[in-house]
């Protein structure tokens, strides 16, 4: 089992739509997680912090659950611009490294 | 502005080659990394600092060095024992532990 997985997709959704997806990962102890927006061979760009409460950033909702070890994005009246891949990543061992999953792949069609 | 700079953006290494790709940060961030990214895939973290004079392997070192003698500079370099060093390299930086990472815009490497 990979410490952090993520559904590739596509999600394929019409502008206006909502559309949501997960990331599960392997250690219960884990602390910090984060959302990054990746655009086709450009680099990773932090798109929020993900905080126990769930919290907020405009459109974007993200959410944690601890029990179920899996963290979530939804993103809400999907603009053009969204289409992107998504990826999460998480302090597994509350050290410096992040492990990475392999991303979601979002387009969002006119 | 604040930020992380490397380069080249295109590399392009011969056979039995050693190339050393360049990452520099001005965001007075302590800890710096370099990641590989393949295809389709996600991020693997080859090296890791956590303070100048200071480095730790990542999951995939092997056929790679680094150094950190200035808090702002962190070099890879891809030596000749990497034989599959085709991919994007992303090098990032954080202010500590748990701290999330800011990226360069990255260097595609490709063998002649």
């Amino acid at each position: 089992r990979k410490e952090v997985e993520q559904d590739p997709g596509p999600f394929n959704v019409p502008e206006g739509a909502t559309v949501a997806f997960n990331c599960t990962y392997s250690n219960s102890a884990s602390q910090s997680f984060f959302w990054y927006r990746q655009d086709c061979r450009k680099e990773p760009k932090l798109l929020m912090s993900v905080y126990s409460s769930g919290n907020e950033d405009g459109r974007f909702t993200a959410q944690l659950n601890r029990a179920s070890q899996y963290i979530s994005l939804l993103i809400r009246d999907s603009k053009l611009s969204d289409s992107a891949t998504y990826l999460c990543a998480v302090n597994l061992s509350n050290d410096y490294k992040l492990s990475f999953g392999a991303g979601t792949t979002v387009t969002v069609r006119a | 502005d604040g930020g992380i700079t490397q380069s080249p953006k295109y590399l392009f290494r011969k056979e039995g080659q050693n190339v050393t790709l360049s990452c520099e940060q001005n965001l007075n961030h302590d800890a710096m990394y370099w990641y590989r990214q393949d295809p389709g895939q996600g991020l693997r973290l080859i090296y890791y600092s956590q303070i100048v004079n200071d480095f730790q392997k990542g999951d995939i070192a092997e056929g790679y060095s680094v150094s950190r003698e200035k808090k702002e500079s962190f070099p890879l370099t891809v030596t000749s024992a990497q034989k599959n060093p085709t991919a994007f390299y992303l090098c990032a930086s954080s202010q500590g532990a748990r701290q999330p990472q800011h990226f360069g815009d990255g260097t595609r490497l490709s063998i002649l």
